[in-house]
């Protein structure tokens, strides 16, 4: 499968500051990215889907100036919270869906490791 | 809206019996259904999925999981249970009727193997 990493691993930072996670695929150009949020001892909740060159589409509930959200290249995507609260404090983890080709349903998804945010 | 029910928070079996995680789906159009494993602070690596064709679907590390339609269920199982097995599990569904849909997850199960 493919191999996508994270960085960083883990951030500490002071409220009000911002933090940007870098999500990169290592062997899979990928078209399209997905950023997740997980709280302890709950599942993935999506919180926006990238395209490479193209805006993100965030669901519902999220707000897109705090969770800035850049897909600029096959390799890379990078997610930035601004102005970060305790609340915003969670495990941040990305995911990729190889293929030049296109998207489909049948794919699975491949996962970063995570990057445990903690706003202090 | 689709969703994913995963009915036990834990399971507790002991190394070498086989052991089960349940997972019962909700979707309106054709299920496509993936098991996920995740280890402490770690990404999910995938398991398995089922898209169509054979109900039984095997996986990496001797998982397996069937595919039950009348009972909306997609339980995953293992014939031995291993200790290093130990770790969180991720049911989740996709609907695959016409374009890409999201990912949606169940809440997960908390598999502990014991010597």
């Amino acid at each position: 499968g493919a191999v996508v990493s994270q960085h960083p691993s883990w951030v500490i930072c002071k409220s009000g500051t911002s933090v940007k996670i870098e999500c990169r695929s290592l062997d899979f150009q990928a078209t399209t990215m997905f950023w997740y949020r997980q709280f302890p001892k709950q599942s993935l909740m999506l919180m926006a889907t990238s395209n490479e060159g193209s805006k993100a589409t965030y669901e519902q509930g999220v707000e897109k100036d705090k969770f800035l959200i850049n897909h600029a290249s096959l390799t890379l995507s990078t997610l930035t919270v601004t102005s970060a609260h305790p609340e915003d404090s969670s495990f941040y983890i990305c995911s990729l869906a190889p293929g030049l080709e296109g998207y489909f349903s049948y794919n699975e998804q491949f996962f970063g490791p995570g990057t445990r945010l903690t706003v202090l | 809206a689709q969703s994913v029910a995963q009915p036990e928070d834990q399971v507790n079996v002991a190394e070498g019996n086989p052991l089960t995680v349940k997972c019962t789906y909700s979707v309106s159009g054709n299920p496509y259904l993936f098991w996920y494993v995740q280890y402490p602070n770690r990404g999910l690596q995938f398991l398995l999925k089922y898209i169509t064709g054979d109900n039984l679907v095997k996986g990496s590390y001797g998982f397996e999981a069937e595919f039950n339609k009348s009972q909306t269920s997609f339980h995953l199982k293992k014939p031995s249970a291993l200790v290093s097995d130990s770790a969180l599990y991720f049911c989740a569904v996709r609907d695959g009727t016409g374009t890409a849909s999201k990912l949606t997850f169940g809440t997960g199960t908390r598999l502990q193997v014991t010597l």
